[in-house]
Parts: C-alpha cells; structure tokens; sequence
C-alpha cells in the first residue's frame, strides 16, 4: 500500500482563524514532509520530520506549526494566515530521509483558500 | 548549488502521438538521485522513476521510458503512444549524493514543470 492520505482535500479559512491540516501513511516510513505549492509553481519544502523529530524548518513563518503525534501522523496547525499563505499543501513521506530508501511519496494534497 | 532546468513549459500533442520532456540538470556532486513525478489536474504527485547516478542505462516501463545521460547532464522522458490520461504536469526533480544520510539528504531541486496536454 504506497498510500499517503490528507484531509481535509479542500478548506476555506478566515485570517482569524485556527485549522489543522492532517496526513497519515501506513507504509511504515520514517520521514514525512509538508510542502507548499503555489499554481504554476513546484512544490517548496516546508517542513520534514524524521523518526517523529523535527529535521529541517525552511524558514516557515511561525503561524504553520508542525506536529508529528506518531510515526504515521504529520498535522499542520494554521492560526492566523495571511490570503498569500492560499496554495496546495502537500504532505510526503518516504522509508527513510536519504541514502537508498529516499524516493519521496505524496498524498493528494489540501487546497487552502485563505480569505 | 543543484539546479534542474525544464525549457519546455507546456507542450500540446495529438493522442497517439509520441512526445519527449526535457530535463538538464546540473550539480557538482558526483552522485545523486534523478526523479520523474507526474501532477495531474487533482494534485497529487506521483512517483514515476528514480535513477541513481550510477546507473546509466535507459529504462523502459510500458509506454514510459527515460534516457539518461550523465555526458549531457540531461534526463528525458518520452511517453510513446500518448493517451488523453497522460495529460499532467510532470517535474524532473534532483537530490544530493547517494552517500548522504544526514538532514540535507531529503532534499529534492525541482524544475519548474513541463505541462503536458494530450488532444483527442
């Protein structure tokens, strides 16, 4: 099962307010990423977490905080977006964070709108 | 620094036609990781093809196949036969040396994308 699933697929948000995008995979891999994506754009990493610790920050704004509950749950906490913060987040994971095992499976994404 | 380039940024073709995509890359690392990834209209990325630099012999994978030369730091993808479904957006991404396996390992360079459509 080469699934990573994310909910929700599409969310609609206020400046003020407080959401959380969710991921999850069952495959039993200890790296997992958000990544950002504007339209027409690749994606940009964001965050990665290996083995439940927090690896890299790109320099991500502090209103995305990062959680990693267990080995197959990534959540990313919004609280007080700004409209240029709207794009698709995509969440990755992948068996390990380099060497062999590094190639890089993606869910279907969230769609934010933030308004 | 790694830099992946993808000069053709969309390309149109008639379904059944045969269309190549483009990818150069360049890095001063001696080994690495090449990716395919497709993105069709819903978003997901999917994962097509990994090659290391090692190896540089060209895969085939049904109507897909990837030629892959380190002289030319160039990684092309050729879909055979096109079909309506193969229409996406397709990254040719890079990732440092093989030998890696601390926090820089994961990173992956991405072109900015070819957008491929298929007509019927």
């Amino acid at each position: 099962d080469t699934e990573v699933t994310q909910t929700p697929k599409h969310l609609v948000m206020g400046m003020t307010n407080k959401k959380s995008l969710k991921c999850e995979q069952h495959m039993g891999h200890r790296a997992m990423y958000w990544y950002k994506q504007k339209a027409k754009k690749p994606p940009e990493l964001m965050f990665v977490y290996s083995y439940e610790k927090l690896s890299i920050n790109e320099s991500v704004p502090s209103r995305f905080s990062p959680e990693c509950p267990n080995s197959s749950l990534l959540n990313l906490h919004l609280h007080a977006l700004q409209p240029e913060d709207s794009a698709l987040y995509l969440c990755a994971s992948s068996q390990d964070v380099g060497g062999t095992y590094n190639e890089q499976f993606f869910g279907p994404g969230t769609r934010l709108t933030v308004l | 620094a790694q830099k992946v380039t993808q000069a053709q940024t969309e390309i149109s073709v008639v379904e059944k036609e045969d269309v190549t995509l483009d990818c150069v890359y360049e890095t001063r690392d001696t080994t690495y990781y090449l990716f395919w990834y497709k993105q069709p209209p819903s978003g997901e990325l999917v994962f097509l093809i990994r090659r290391n630099s090692f190896d540089e012999q060209n895969e085939i994978s049904g109507r897909y196949s990837w030629n892959f030369q380190k002289s030319t730091s160039s990684f092309n993808f050729t879909i055979t036969a096109s079909q309506v479904v193969d229409s996406a957006v397709y990254f040719c991404a890079l990732s440092p040396p093989i030998s890696y396996s601390g926090a820089g390992s994961y990173q992956l360079t991405f072109g900015k994308g070819t957008k491929l459509s298929v007509i019927p």
